[in-house]
């Protein structure tokens, strides 16, 4: 059975500051991974995604992950925060297995940005 | 991406009523699903609803208490039955447009069961 790790429940940055967000995923097979951001009272977007090909993926508002096979990881980074980015943030790996690609969420960082 | 349109957007509701949840989408997709996030807690997959059948749950969830209806490739609903208050959640619908990518999700619906 797949599942995430997100190890930290709450992080705080300064703005202006890099960020990084870290995901752990257990797959048997080459993941689909995802990054999704909820601000208060808010539905899940998209930030980006990992399917195959380049390691490196750029998503929306600035951000990247970096998904490195040998350590199960797939952490979410931005070089800059800013005051908007203060939300939680759901890391997902999914498995496309002709049923559509059910996901299975870590636990959140909620991630708070001091001004 | 589908724009996708939950109704209600949130609701207090007595405990031993049902609740339907809309789920609208302004294109077909492939693939629609339902999630429940609990108080503080992650998203947990209910189910997946399948046009034109019956849908298909995910382990702790029965379809007694979510039934599901999903009459095209563009609308579906979720019913939580007999509520307690152990049911106040978000619950939220995913869509995907083509199978195996991306999902979007609605706004959710903010649950209270009173």
């Amino acid at each position: 059975a797949q599942s995430v790790t997100q190890p930290d429940i709450h992080i705080t940055v300064s703005e202006g500051a890099s960020l990084e967000l870290r995901c752990n995923y257990s797959y048997g097979a080459t993941p689909y991974l995802f990054w999704y951001v909820q601000s208060p009272g808010q539905g899940l977007q998209l930030l980006l995604k990992y399917f195959s090909g380049d390691t490196l993926v750029q998503g929306i508002k600035g951000f990247e992950a970096e998904f490195k096979r040998s350590q199960s990881s797939f952490n979410l980074r931005k070089p800059s925060v800013h005051w908007s980015d203060a939300a939680e943030y759901f890391c997902a790996v999914g498995a496309s297995t002709g049923g559509g690609n059910k996901l299975t969420f870590g636990t959140g960082t909620q991630l708070k940005v001091e001004l | 991406s589908a724009v996708i349109s939950q109704k209600p957007s949130r609701d207090i509701c007595q405990r031993g009523t049902s609740l339907t949840i809309q789920c609208q989408v302004d294109s077909q997709v492939t693939m629609m699903f339902w999630y429940r996030q609990q108080p503080g807690q992650s998203l947990t997959l209910i189910a997946t609803a399948n046009q034109g059948s019956e849908a298909t749950y995910e382990s702790g969830f029965v379809i007694d208490k979510f039934p599901i209806s999903r009459p095209n490739l563009t609308f579906s609903t979720l019913t939580v039955s007999n509520m307690s208050p152990e049911d106040s959640s978000i619950y939220l619908c995913s869509v995907e447009e083509v199978k195996g990518t991306e999902a979007f999700f609605g706004q959710g619906t903010r649950l209270t069961v009173v």
